[in-house]
């Protein structure tokens, strides 16, 4: 079955540091790969995505590149702020057949500190 | 964007009581939603796939008759944990695809937070 697998948390960083989290994922066809983010007390959103490979998905400074040859899609941010303190999953979804039932990752949990 | 609601935000009950919560799409119809229960170490486990109109799909090890689901409508699904218990306290969230393809992402609630005393 399909699985996604992302760095263990929590990730501490300084204000203005370069920020990278990292996700792999194993499925049996051609997925879509997203980023998603739950701020303290929120819902999870949606943070970016990608449908095929070499897409890259951009969104608040954050980038993640869908790269099929290491079945990776890992998260970067040049320059983390405070306010991006929170969790992440990463997620993806395989449309096959009209079922896509999304698979999450654990979950990585970042602090930044000013 | 699209906009999935859930009530309640949070309960609290007496264990054996039932908990019915509730999982709307505002502004878009979905045939399909998905529920999971967060656990404290934030993983986010499906529990089950709601399907309007037919029976849900639950995962495994998941107790059909202990989580009950009904996709009544295109815009509203349920979720009522039966007899709860102190071990079903958690934090409940549904989630509703915009489209048809696996394509597209996921519209979350906010989340339920369960507490049985």
């Amino acid at each position: 079955g399909n699985s996604v697998t992302q760095m263990e948390g929590p990730v501490t960083l300084s204000e203005e540091a370069f920020l990278t989290i990292n996700c792999t994922y194993t499925a049996t066809g051609y997925p879509s790969l997203f980023w998603y983010v739950q701020y303290p007390g929120e819902g999870l959103q949606l943070l970016l995505k990608a449908t095929k490979a070499d897409d890259k998905g951009s969104n608040k400074g954050f980038e993640a590149t869908y790269r099929k040859e290491t079945t990776s899609f890992h998260l970067e941010k040049g320059s983390v702020q405070v306010s991006d303190s929170a969790v992440y999953f990463c997620a993806l979804s395989e449309g096959t057949g009209g079922s896509y039932i999304p698979t999450f990752g654990r979950g990585t949990s970042l602090i930044v500190h000013p | 964007g699209a906009v999935v609601s859930q009530h309640p935000s949070w309960v609290i009950c007496k264990s054996g009581t039932s908990v019915k919560i509730e999982c709307r799409s505002l502004d878009f119809q979905a045939t399909t939603m998905f529920w999971y229960r967060q656990f404290p170490k934030q993983s986010l486990m499906l529990m089950a796939t709601s399907n309007e109109g037919s029976k849900a799909t639950y995962e495994q090890g998941v107790e059909k008759d202990k989580f009950l689901i009904n996709h009544a409508s295109l815009t509203l699904s349920t979720l009522t944990v039966t007899s709860a218990h102190p071990e079903d306290s958690s934090f409940y969230i549904c989630s509703a695809p915009l489209g048809l393809e696996g394509f597209n992402e996921q519209f979350f609630g906010p989340g339920t937070r369960l507490t049985v005393l």
